[in-house]
């Protein structure tokens, strides 16, 4: 799978977005982007995932640059319940590699007051 | 639907004893694994299941066992716990394996091993 770089952490002020970036330039063709999210020691939860084309629900929306090389997953109007840790995932869409999701540091979002 | 539900959510053990996690989910999902979470790791894949009777390793393996004899149950068993396996586990499901199949995870289970 390929690697994800992320920023170890982010503040984002209470009711604006916060927009977490993440770098995957060795992705390949069949690879999808996934985002989780870990509060405390909880179940990651997901998010949102892609392949190609931006994406958007409840949650968030997933902006994938047309080279795919890097992507931007935005909450649009962040709370203080969505301080937790971000995972930035890749992940094959088919092979043995699709069998797991390789978990980084990601990154810890702060929501201030 | 209850999703993923793990139990038991803690369990102390001493060196050499042996448990077993349990993993269930009423999603009627091909596809279970268990993972692990160290202190400010990410989660590492110790086993997974493509469905009933199918069983293969992943990154961590060693020092665990897993079964699958039913399309909801997927046990974790620690044979002789140790210290290094003190850690949260997170049993997860998805309706497929390939990489557009959502991976749902259950709450954790903790372990300490004394």
């Amino acid at each position: 799978d390929a690697k994800t770089t992320q920023p170890p952490s982010m503040d984002c002020a209470e009711g604006r977005a916060a927009n977490l970036p993440c770098n995957h330039s060795t992705i390949s063709g069949n690879e999808y982007v996934y985002w989780y999210r870990q509060i405390h020691s909880q179940g990651p939860q997901y998010i949102i995932h892609g392949l190609k084309n931006n994406e958007t629900n409840e949650m968030a929306s997933l902006i994938i640059t047309e080279d795919r090389k890097s992507s931007t997953l935005i909450l649009p109007h962040a709370t203080l319940r969505d301080t937790a840790v971000y995972y930035c995932i890749v992940r094959a869409g088919s092979g043995a590699g699709s069998y797991q999701l390789t978990f980084g540091k990601g990154t810890k979002l702060s929501v201030i007051p | 639907n209850a999703g993923v539900t793990q139990t038991p959510k803690f369990q102390v053990l001493k060196t050499g004893q042996s448990m077993t996690l349990q993993c269930a989910q009423d999603m009627n999902h091909e596809y279970m694994s268990w993972y692990r979470q160290d202190p400010g790791m990410g989660l590492r894949l110790i086993h997974y299941s493509v469905g009933a009777g199918i069983t293969d390793q992943g990154e961590v393996p060693n020092g665990y066992n897993v079964s699958r004899s039913t399309t909801e149950d997927f046990p974790l068993r620690l044979l002789s716990a140790a210290p290094s396996q003190t850690s949260v586990y997170f049993c997860a499901s998805s309706s497929g394996s390939s990489g557009a199949n959502v991976l749902t995870f259950g709450a954790g289970s903790r372990l300490t091993v004394l």
